[in-house]
C-alpha cells in the first residue's frame, strides 16, 4: 500500500531564517505531488504541484519554492521566512490517472514563524 | 477564479440525527468531487468521492451530486460524537493535473 511521509511534524523558526520541509511517498511510482498550506481557521491553499522530476508549477506568488529531485520526493523551501509563512503545510499525492484520483495527505508540518 | 463554497458552521446536531453538509462550486466542467474530514490539528482524510450525478452511499455516509446545479452534499446518518470535525469539500480543476480546489470547510459538532 502507498504511504506518504512528511517531516518535521512541528517547527518553530525565527523570521528571516531558511526553511526546508520534506515529503516522500512509498508504494507508488510517478505520482503527482502537491504542497498545500492551511492558515489558522482557513481552507487549503494549493502552493505547488509537480507531475515529474524537476517539473514544478507554482500556483501563487510567494516567498516559497519547491523542488522534486527524485520521483517520490518533494521539498518545500524558503530562503527567508516571513511571519505570514506560518501555517499548516500539507504534502499530498495522487496517481497519474487524470480525473478520478483523490489526494492523499501526509500528516502535515505545523510551522510557526516568530 | 474557480471557487468552492461551504457554510463555515458550526453545524450542531444531536447524536443519532442526520447531519447535512452542503457545497457549491463555480467550475461547470469539474468532474470529480470529494469530501474530506479533518479533525482539529490533523491532516484531512478522504471519506467520500463522487463522479456522477445522483447519490453514492458508503456506510453512514451518502454523497449527493447535482452537476446542473453545481451542488454536492454529504449526509451523515446516525451522527456520532466522533463525527465532530471539519468537513472539507474538494473539486477537481478540469484539465489541471488532478489539482483540487477546497472549500473552507464546515465545522460539525455532534452533541450527546
Amino acid at each position: 500500500s502507498q504511504t506518504i511521509h512528511q517531516w518535521p511534524a512541528t517547527l518553530v523558526q525565527p523570521v528571516g531564517s531558511p526553511l526546508s520541509l520534506e515529503c516522500t511517498v512509498e508504494g507508488t511510482s510517478n505520482p503527482n505531488l502537491y504542497w498545500y498550506r492551511q492558515a489558522a481557521g482557513r481552507g487549503l491553499q494549493l502552493l505547488f504541484y509537480s507531475v515529474g522530476i524537476g517539473q514544478i508549477s507554482s500556483e501563487v506568488p510567494q516567498n516559497l519554492s519547491a523542488s522534486r529531485p527524485q520521483d517520490r520526493q518533494f521539498i518545500l523551501s524558503s530562503k527567508k521566512l516571513l511571519l505570514s509563512d506560518s501555517g499548516f503545510y500539507l504534502c499530498a499525492w495522487t496517481a497519474r490517472i487524470q480525473g478520478q484520483s483523490p489526494l492523499h495527505f501526509g500528516n502535515g508540518t505545523r510551522l510557526t514563524v516568530t | 477564479q474557480k471557487e468552492v463554497e461551504q457554510n463555515s458552521g458550526p453545524l450542531s446536531v444531536p447524536e443519532g440525527a442526520i447531519a447535512s453538509l452542503n457545497c457549491t462550486y463555480s467550475d461547470r466542467v469539474s468532474q470529480s468531487f470529494f469530501w474530506y474530514r479533518q479533525y482539529s490539528g490533523k491532516s484531512p482524510e478522504l471519506i467520500m468521492s463522487i463522479y456522477s450525478n445522483g447519490d453514492k452511499e458508503d456506510g453512514r455516509f451518502t454523497a449527493q451530486l447535482n452537476k446542473a446545479s453545481q451542488y454536492v452534499s454529504l449526509l451523515i446518518r446516525d451522527s456520532q460524537p466522533s463525527d465532530s470535525a471539519t468537513y472539507l469539500c474538494a473539486v477537481n480543476v478540469a484539465g489541471g493535473y488532478n489539482k483540487l480546489i477546497f472549500g473552507a470547510g464546515t465545522r460539525l459538532a455532534v452533541h450527546p
